[in-house]
């Protein structure tokens, strides 16, 4: 079974920073996905940003971006210029792509909640 | 598009009532999932569908059942509530076709808060 860990449960930042939120996860599968949640107060899930294992280029949205280390198994969040809007809960998970019927199920992890502050 | 919808957004209710939340997507997307949120917990699924008339299980089963009669609809049940079920349950839906990650990556509802007395 595919785990996800996210060892920082509270962080700050302040607006304009850079923060970088850390995730790990453990699997045998060669080919899987990779997605970061973002959570604000309204509980809304709200997707910020995916990457597939057989890419190696790191997905960008905009200010956000991950570094993806496949062989460490490391899949960490980058938020460039904070903003009080990323006030949030941010959960990464693991899709692992296989038969039909688990090919969507997605594995969370426990979260970081990210304060900006002026 | 309304993309996931989901009633109620919250409910009380008490020990061993019976209730279904609803849950809709107008994406004609093949998969939908409930999932709980506990505090300290992150998500877990709960129950999933990969078409209509096709359910199964996922992590925290126990308590909850599903049916799928439409590609739109796929209502979480809850048979005897119990104190347990107090939590935030979202569904969400995606595709599962051949298009990767991009087709894949599922989309979830506002969520429902409920409380169990």
């Amino acid at each position: 079974a595919q785990t996800v860990t996210q060892s920082q449960p509270e962080m700050s930042v302040q607006e304009a920073e850079t923060v970088t939120l850390s995730c790990t996860y453990d699997t045998s599968e060669n080919n899987y996905y990779l997605f970061w949640y973002k959570q604000p107060p309204s509980r809304q899930m709200i997707l910020v940003i995916r990457q597939e294992a057989y890419k190696q280029q790191n997905a960008t949205e905009n200010r956000f971006s991950v570094n993806f280390q496949k062989a460490a198994k490391s899949f960490s969040l980058k938020i460039s210029d904070s903003q009080l809007g990323d006030t949030a809960m941010y959960f990464c998970a693991f899709m692992a792509p296989g038969n039909t019927g688990t090919a969507s199920k997605l594995t969370f992890g426990t979260g970081t909640r990210l304060q900006v502050t002026l | 598009n309304a993309g996931v919808t989901q009633t109620p957004k919250f409910q009380v209710l008490k020990t061993g009532q019976s209730m279904t939340l609803q849950c809709a997507q107008d994406m004609n997307h093949e998969y939908m999932s409930w999932y709980r949120q506990d505090p300290g917990m992150g998500l877990r699924l709960i129950h999933y569908s990969v078409g209509a008339g096709i359910t199964d299980q996922g992590e925290v089963p126990n308590g909850y059942n599903v049916s799928r009669s439409t590609t739109e609809d796929f209502p979480l049940r809850l048979l005897s509530a119990a104190p347990s079920q107090t939590s935030v349950y979202f569904c969400a839906s995606s595709y599962l076709g051949g298009g990767g990650y991009l087709s894949k990556t599922q989309y979830f509802g506002p969520g429902t808060r409920l409380l169990v007395l």
